[in-house]
């Protein structure tokens, strides 16, 4: 059972902006960096973000995370038809012995 | 030209184990730690563990402890996860994940750039 929580879904419409929330304890989001990945079925997951707010290269500034307390956010602007899939926000928790962690998922859908 | 390349899929029946493999090319292995990341049919991504080659250091995901051993060998290193007393549960797609470059501390090193296509574990008798 994943220590961060979203929703497990989100939609709009092309053009709009959609924003998915993670949310999680001091233990892990509230002490280290989040990172946010894009997994589309059969194909091999993607870092859309990391250290909370910065992008890879390659990756669209229609892209941008931040983070506050102990959540953090992704916004997708400009919703384009090849941003529906899945989307997972993760972390290290400091928590035990230590251990990375992914959030429940969001699908996103554009209609 | 960063690739990781993992063994083939395999299918194993309840209470046995599976060994999968991943090694690199255009990305050094030992000093960022590599992880083991799953993804079981209709669900999320689950963190199953990791071994920095370099120093020897692994984290473990609380649920797999122990039945999940993670190894590193040979230079460049090949690292291998190994998942005993396998259950029908432990059906997913098993990928191996690692940093891409950079400077990092603690959980800064586990954003993970570049995965391997993953391997397919079906465990059914």
């Amino acid at each position: 059972q994943s220590v961060l929580t979203q929703p497990p879904s989100a939609s709009g419409t092309p053009g709009q902006r959609v924003t998915i929330s993670c949310s999680g304890s001091n233990s892990n989001i509230g002490r280290n960096a989040v990172n946010w990945y894009q997994v589309i079925p059969g194909v091999a997951p993607r870092l859309l973000i990391y250290g909370s707010y910065q992008r890879p290269s390659g990756i669209p500034d229609r892209f941008s995370a931040s983070k506050s307390g102990t959540s953090a956010s992704l916004a997708i602007s400009g919703l384009q038809s090849d941003d529906e899939s899945d989307y997972y926000c993760a972390a290290w928790d400091d928590s035990l012995s230590g251990f990375y962690v992914f959030g429940t998922g969001t699908r996103v859908t554009v209609l | 030209q960063v690739q990781l390349v993992q063994s083939g899929a395999e299918v194993k029946k309840p209470g046995s184990s599976v060994k999968v493999s991943c090694r690199a090319s255009g990305v050094s292995f030992n000093t960022y730690p590599v992880n083991w990341v799953r993804q079981a049919p209709g669900q999320g991504l689950e963190w199953m563990g990791a071994i920095t080659p370099l120093s020897g250091a692994k984290n473990f995901a609380h649920k797999f402890q122990g039945r999940l051993t993670i190894t590193a060998d040979g230079s460049p290193a090949s690292i291998y996860m190994d998942l005993s007393s396998l259950t029908s549960e432990d059906t997913a797609i098993y990928f191996c994940a690692v940093k891409g470059g950079g400077h990092c501390i603690g959980g800064d090193c586990y954003s993970l750039d570049f995965w391997g296509p993953g391997t397919l574990v079906i465990v059914s008798s």
